[in-house]
């Protein structure tokens, strides 16, 4: 069984590009969770989704972020005009559905540059 | 706001040694506690702890959970080379059908040979 997956595991952008983040769940899982480490910082969370639904976005920029779980296919993290403070290591996790929800599993990460 | 705090932020120990990292927190609708270990990739699942008193064990690795003082600890004994790692410990709330983690900063260990 695959664990979570990433892609890409690195990343450069020029300030103002657009940076696209892919996370494929573990096999069964449905629920998803994207978490921004910046250096020397813990992990944060962004947002939690289902399929096709956002359920809680509280820890997401209001601005220039935005993230979806389509039907079909990975989630995607997307960040429009790229600034230098958004460089960091990105993380999805899923969970499985029922009693086992509580257990996060993480991927490998995908740490962005921007220059 | 949502709190955990980790000590110590790092520590250094030779191989053989017993180290306890600790992890406070200030959580609404605490539900959970987890701990992960990071080593240069992804944070990998430890523990999951929800009633108080009762240890969780994996090998040379314990922890334990207090709910009335919000605190945890993890006991690595006689540590190895390869349990150096970041130690990261994070409290999962639940409000209605949301689960975040909170995580604390991290503890870095090195275990010297």
């Amino acid at each position: 069984n695959a664990g979570v997956m990433q892609n890409p595991r690195h990343l450069v952008r020029r300030r103002g590009q657009e940076a696209r983040l892919r996370c494929s769940p573990m096999k069964g899982h449905s629920h998803v969770y994207w978490y921004r480490q910046l250096p020397e910082e813990g992990l944060k969370f962004m947002v939690y989704l289902q399929k096709e639904n956002i359920i809680d976005e509280s820890g997401m920029p209001k601005e220039r972020f935005s993230a979806e779980f389509p039907k079909e296919g990975p989630s995607i993290l997307r960040i429009q005009q790229v600034v230098r403070g958004d460089s960091a290591a990105y993380f999805c996790a899923s969970s499985p559905t029922g009693v086992l929800r509580e257990t996060q599993y993480f991927g490998p990460g995908t740490r962005l540059l921007v220059l | 706001e949502d709190k955990v705090v980790q000590s110590p932020l790092s520590l250094v120990v030779h191989e053989g040694d017993t180290v306890t990292l600790n992890c406070s927190y200030e959580v609404t609708n605490f539900r959970s506690l987890l701990w992960y270990k990071q080593e240069k990739k992804a944070p990998t699942f430890l523990f999951m702890l929800t009633s108080s008193g009762i240890e969780k064990k994996s090998g040379r690795l314990s922890s334990i959970l207090d709910k009335k003082e919000l605190f945890s600890i993890l006991n690595i004994t006689a540590t190895q080379t390869g349990d150096s790692a970041v130690y990261l410990c994070a409290a999962l709330n639940s409000g209605g059908s949301n689960y975040k983690l909170t995580f604390g900063k991290g503890t870095l260990l090195t275990v010297n040979p």
